[in-house]
């Protein structure tokens, strides 16, 4: 069983520019969820994909958006890169897109916005 | 508002001390409890979550639905419980609330 896996591992960016970040889900996972770890917060909710389609959104603003593919593994894209963006960027994966399913974490991409 | 308060930054405590890591609420409904784990370098991890009312590494935590509370306990710290706690709730669609998190030392 292959765990939820996350590129780049880093990655320095100035603002204004684009940035695209992806995330494998587990095996046999058909959910992905994205959160954004600011330093010294913990991680809060952007967005979720199940099969292919957002199911639900945190407080981000349209910048910040997703995809994910047939396979289930999902891209975070986001625009307009603004300082306040720096942080480690999470997915994580679970099977169903019910209210008590374990997510499984990856190991986060720290974004550093210059 | 869903919200998640972790009230310690930062918890010490001598090997072989109890330990209590505190967790409070704010949801309407009945929401999903959950702690997390971050050891050194490793990623975010489940520790536990009140639905399976399991005692995972000697951790247990019960939900106090009157005083809204999900406080993390083990008796007897040990030293590699070192790590940061996060404390999480899930609601509608499985969209984790997390707290800030509680930075625990277990020190020998």
């Amino acid at each position: 069983e292959t765990g939820v896996t996350q590129s780049p591992t880093h990655l320095i960016k100035t603002r204004g520019q684009q940035v695209t970040l992806r995330c494998s889900s587990q095996s046999g996972h058909n959910t992905v969820s994205w959160y954004q770890q600011a330093l010294g917060q913990g991680p809060q909710f952007i967005f979720q994909y199940y099969r292919e389609e957002e199911n639900g959104r945190g407080n981000f603003p349209p910048r910040f958006s997703g995809l994910q593919f047939p396979n289930y593994s999902s891209e975070l894209n986001v625009n307009a890169l603004e300082l306040d963006d720096s942080a480690l960027y999470l997915c994580a994966s679970s099977l169903l897109a019910g209210d008590t399913d374990t997510q499984y974490f990856g190991p986060g991409t720290r974004l550093t916005v210059l | 508002a869903q919200r998640v308060t972790q009230p310690e930054k930062l918890l010490s405590v001598f090997k072989g001390a109890p330990v209590e890591l505190k967790c409070n609420y704010s949801y309407s409904g009945s929401p999903e409890l959950f702690w997390y784990v971050q050891y050194s370098r490793q990623r975010l991890q489940l520790l536990l979550r009140h639905i399976s009312r399991e005692s995972i590494k000697g951790f247990t935590a019960d939900l106090n639905k009157g005083e809204t509370s999900f406080h993390l306990k083990k008796p007897f710290a040990q030293e590699e419980d070192s790590a940061m706690y996060y404390c999480a709730l899930s609601g509608h669609g499985n969209k984790l609330v997390f707290g800030a998190g509680t930075i625990l030392r277990v020190k020998s």
